[in-house]
């Protein structure tokens, strides 16, 4: 089977431009996650699916910061406008919900530049 | 909430001696947690899951045990290997049914020869 698929692998944008980042899950699961990652603050939760349902977005990324998933296997990331501290690595995740307990598969990450 | 600690930052440690990676949880539910290892330039993946009958996981040399009462999952390893080198995050999950995971901030651990 085909692990959590991310495109572009690398991005990068001039400040105020609006960028689309893209996940394909793990065929089956129906829970999908978005994450930022830097050296400082780690992994931080952008937005969480359960079966294309938004369950919890990261209320700190609101505003500039929109998923979507308009089917169960495909989900965007737009960031508009982009920001330089924007700049990190964008991970996408995967995992079949159940009574707890589920592997996330993590994807490749898209690396985001903005100068 | 829940929450997860990773006191370390960063490890280093010399190839063969014993790794201990700390991680300590506060959960109001009996959560299942877990270790994450990223490699450079790779995504995270899996490397041990707590059982819900106390057996303790072990994966490629290394082990975990769920300690209740002092609510920690420590990572350990008897002798560290040069490709042990990598990004080790712990994470639990809450409650009933939720997919979300909850992540520590993550220790970097680096083996020299």
């Amino acid at each position: 089977d085909a692990g959590v698929t991310q495109t572009p692998r690398h991005e990068v944008a001039e400040k105020g431009q609006t960028i689309i980042l893209k996940c394909e899950p793990v065929s089956g699961h129906n829970d999908l996650f978005w994450y930022r990652q830097t050296k400082i603050q780690g992994l931080e939760l952008l937005s969480y699916f359960r079966s294309k349902s938004l369950m919890e977005d990261g209320g700190a990324f609101k505003d500039r910061f929109k998923a979507e998933m308009l089917n169960s296997s495909f989900s965007t990331l737009k960031i508009q406008p982009t920001e330089p501290k924007d700049s990190a690595v964008y991970l996408c995740a995967s995992s079949f919900s159940g009574t707890g307990g589920n592997e996330q598969y993590f994807g490749p990450g898209t690396r985001l530049t903005v100068l | 909430g829940d929450s997860v600690t990773q006191t370390e930052g960063l490890v280093t440690l010399t190839e063969g001696l014993p790794v201990m990676l700390n991680c300590t949880y506060q959960s109001t539910y009996s959560p299942f947690l877990f270790w994450y290892v990223q490699h450079l330039n790779e995504a995270p993946k899996l490397l041990l899951k707590s059982f819900t009958d106390n057996k303790r996981p072990e994966h490629q040399g290394f082990h975990a045990t769920l300690h209740k009462s002092s609510s920690s999952f420590h990572l350990q390893k008897s002798s560290a290997q040069l490709s042990d080198s990598a990004l080790y995050y712990c994470a639990l999950s809450g409650s009933y049914n939720q997919g979300k995971l909850i992540f520590g901030q993550g220790t970097k651990l680096s083996i020299k020869p």
